[in-house]
């Protein structure tokens, strides 16, 4: 399965501020997502990451708020945007393969809103 | 919407007991039953799955079951030890990237 490198690992920032998290994959895949899991929460999907063309957003989640790069088929960022103490979780990145629904995630980025 | 529920929230267990964690699904399309466990500090990972053409799975000490009747699947620990202790998600999803998933089983087991 894919091994999935998440920068930082973790953060705290300031309110107000925005912050930038990287996902790099060791090899090509089909699809990339962006989940996130508040304290204590489930894993919520924010949206698909999709190479060359801009990111299909989950329900409750917008670009402005949460803008997505996919340049290639092996890295992605998500900026999390004009951040409030809301906003502090953990932000997955994960990826599956064409023709196999298997999701394997990061380790996580673990964000602190101060 | 499609919705997952899970129970318990959290398990204790003796160590070399089992423990059994079971989720139920509300969208008949759901093809595909993963669990995931979740340890501090880490990314979830995918320790079984089980697809709905298929009632039963077993990998070493883990199980899982799934009644496509009544729309319920299961974890199943048999000797549990304290590396299981963590966080466990079950998910469902019709055999698209979206994958829906419980809210999640803290499992602790007592040495």
């Amino acid at each position: 399965s894919a091994v999935i490198s998440q920068k930082p690992s973790r953060d705290i920032c300031q309110r107000g501020t925005s912050l930038t998290i990287q996902c790099q994959v060791d090899s090509q895949v089909t699809m990339m997502f962006w989940y996130r899991q508040q304290p204590g929460q489930s894993l919520t999907l924010i949206a698909t990451a999709n190479q060359g063309s801009e990111a299909t957003y989950e329900s409750g989640f917008v670009i402005d708020k949460f803008p997505i790069s996919r340049p290639n088929l092996t890295f992605s960022t998500l900026t999390v945007s004009n951040m409030s103490p809301e906003d502090s979780s953990i932000y997955l990145c994960s990826v599956s393969y064409s023709g196999a629904n298997v999701l394997t995630f990061g380790a996580g980025s673990r964000l602190t809103v101060l | 919407g499609e919705n997952v529920e899970q129970h318990p929230s959290t398990l204790s267990v003796q160590e070399g007991d089992s423990a059994v964690i079971k989720c139920t699904y509300s969208d008949s399309a759901s093809n595909y039953f993963p669990w995931y466990k979740q340890e501090l500090g880490k990314g979830p990972q995918l320790i079984i799955d089980i697809r709905s053409n298929v009632g039963e799975k077993k990998d070493q000490r883990i199980a899982v079951t799934l009644n496509k009747t009544a729309k319920h699947f299961s974890l199943h620990i048999t000797e549990t030890q304290p590396e299981d202790s963590a966080v466990y998600f079950c998910a469902a999803t019709s055999g698209t990237y979206k994958y829906i998933f419980g809210t999640g089983t803290r499992l602790k087991v007592l040495a």
